[in-house]
């Protein structure tokens, strides 16, 4: 079946410690994105992908890192300087300006 | 930061209602709208995407309007049904902004055997 997995399911990360989200697609699809979603907000984006080896930030990139090394996978990293880093991530996928398709999410929360 | 507005943030009906909530965004450099709906449990799924003013998309019941150049998207549900509870998210593209996608709050409906 194609799709996009996201792991793990939930995820804890104690003080000062990176932690890194995994997303892989086999839809063949050329753009990833990263969102972040908090409790009453919609989804913000924190990082997108157009093409293999390259990346562009969103409205809320401070703290986080990614890298697009192959087409099928885009990893975030939550890295120690992200001083509130709770909340549910959202990877997704599309074909270049076409609608999204989306993982299952993981909920990150703070020991 | 372009915003996307939605409205209402959340709303309860009972079965049979019909019922309508609103995106708007600013007008100029509009690209494209989305709208999914996201029930609890699930991974968010594509309802419609919509690029010309005046277009309209059915889906079932579903059904969604455009206008850009007033800046807004209403996004109807005829005889809501139990199973129509989810949040309703409408993200807009514009021309200026790459590939990137941006997000309302989302409409939270809640209906009512």
């Amino acid at each position: 079946d194609g799709g996009i997995t996201q792991s793990p399911k939930y995820l804890f990360r104690k003080e000062g410690q990176n932690v890194t989200l995994s997303c892989e697609q086999n839809l063949n699809h050329d753009a990833m994105y990263w969102y972040r979603q908090d409790p009453g907000q919609g989804l913000r984006l924190i990082y997108y992908s157009q093409i293999v080896n390259d990346f562009q930030k969103g409205d809320i990139a401070e703290g986080y890192s990614v890298s697009r090394e192959k087409k099928e996978s885009f990893p975030l990293t939550v890295t120690s300087a992200q001083k509130n880093p709770t909340a549910f991530y959202l990877c997704a996928s599309s074909t270049v300006f076409e609608k999204l398709f989306f993982g299952s999410g993981t909920q990150l929360s703070v020991l | 930061i372009l915003n996307v507005e939605q409205s209402p943030q959340s709303l309860h009906v009972q079965e049979g209602d019909s019922t309508n909530f609103t995106c708007s965004f600013p007008s100029s450099n509009f690209y494209a709208l989305h709208w999914y709906r996201w029930e609890t449990a699930k991974s968010p799924e594509a309802l419609f995407v919509m690029t010309l003013n005046g277009d309209e998309k059915k889906k079932g019941r579903i059904s969604a309007t455009l206008n850009t150049k007033e800046g807004y998207s209403y996004l109807y549900i005829k005889g809501s049904q139990p199973e129509d509870s989810a949040t309703y998210l409408c993200a807009l593209r514009f021309n200026n902004a790459g590939n990137m996608l941006t997000f309302g709050g989302g409409t939270r409906l809640m209906v009512k055997p």
